[in-house]
């Protein structure tokens, strides 16, 4: 079935740093990819995403591409902030579904020091 | 606009108990939905609703039931409580085949 790899964390950085974040899936057909963060005691936030092969989300100085051909979809952000410490999620939406579904990754902590 | 709200915020049960969670939102939104959320396991589709009167199962659904009887609102009741059911409880909501989800802010459950 449809699933979601993404890197285990914690990952710690310290600010200013380069973040990448892997993310990996397998579906069938051409599923919709998305990144999503969670702050801390707050519910999840889509950051960005992608429906489309070669389309690139952005959002907040964070940016991700929809590779097929290497089936990825990184999170990459040139220089992080203290205030990008959460959890982030890569998930897809499968292809063949009809409803809203998604599929979510494990989940990364991402800590920030100042 | 409220969004997508839940309560309780914050609940422990005795093993055995029931008791329902509540998920409500303003934004006539047809499909909803019941993730549970545990460490290094992401969030895990429990039950799911394209609109009223319609629900179907997700990946976890033993344990709980739900019922949609208005577009608004999509309560997730628990039988008799495990504390294997220990879990933070996220709604969420978004327009049929939008893919965007909106969640709520969560319940956080224990059970002992």
């Amino acid at each position: 079935g449809d699933s979601v790899t993404q890197m285990e964390g914690p990952v710690t950085l310290s600010e200013e740093a380069c973040l990448t974040i892997n993310c990996t899936y397998t579906a069938t057909g051409y599923p919709s990819l998305f990144w999503y963060v969670q702050y801390p005691g707050e519910g999840l936030q889509l950051l960005l995403k992608a429906t489309k092969a070669d389309d690139k989300g952005s959002n907040k100085g964070f940016e991700a591409t929809y590779r097929k051909e290497t089936t990825s979809f990184h999170l990459e952000k040139g220089s992080v902030q203290v205030s990008d410490s959460a959890v982030y999620f890569c998930a897809l939406s499968p292809s063949y579904s009809s409803a809203s579904k998604i599929i979510f990754g494990s989940g990364t902590r991402l800590s920030i020091r100042p | 606009n409220a969004g997508v709200t839940q309560t309780p915020k914050f609940q422990v049960l005795k093993t055995g108990q029931s008791m329902t969670l509540q998920c409500a939102q303003d934004m006539n939104h047809e499909y909803m939905s019941w993730y549970r959320q545990d460490p290094g396991m992401g969030l895990r589709l429990i039950h799911y609703s394209v609109g009223a009167g319609i629900t179907d199962q997700g990946e976890v659904p033993n344990g709980y039931n739900v019922s949609r009887s208005t577009t608004e609102d999509f309560p997730l009741r628990l039988l008799s409580a495990a504390p294997s059911q220990t879990s933070v409880y996220f709604c969420a909501s978004s327009y049929q085949g939008a893919n965007e989800q909106y969640f709520g802010p969560g319940t956080r459950l224990t059970v002992t």
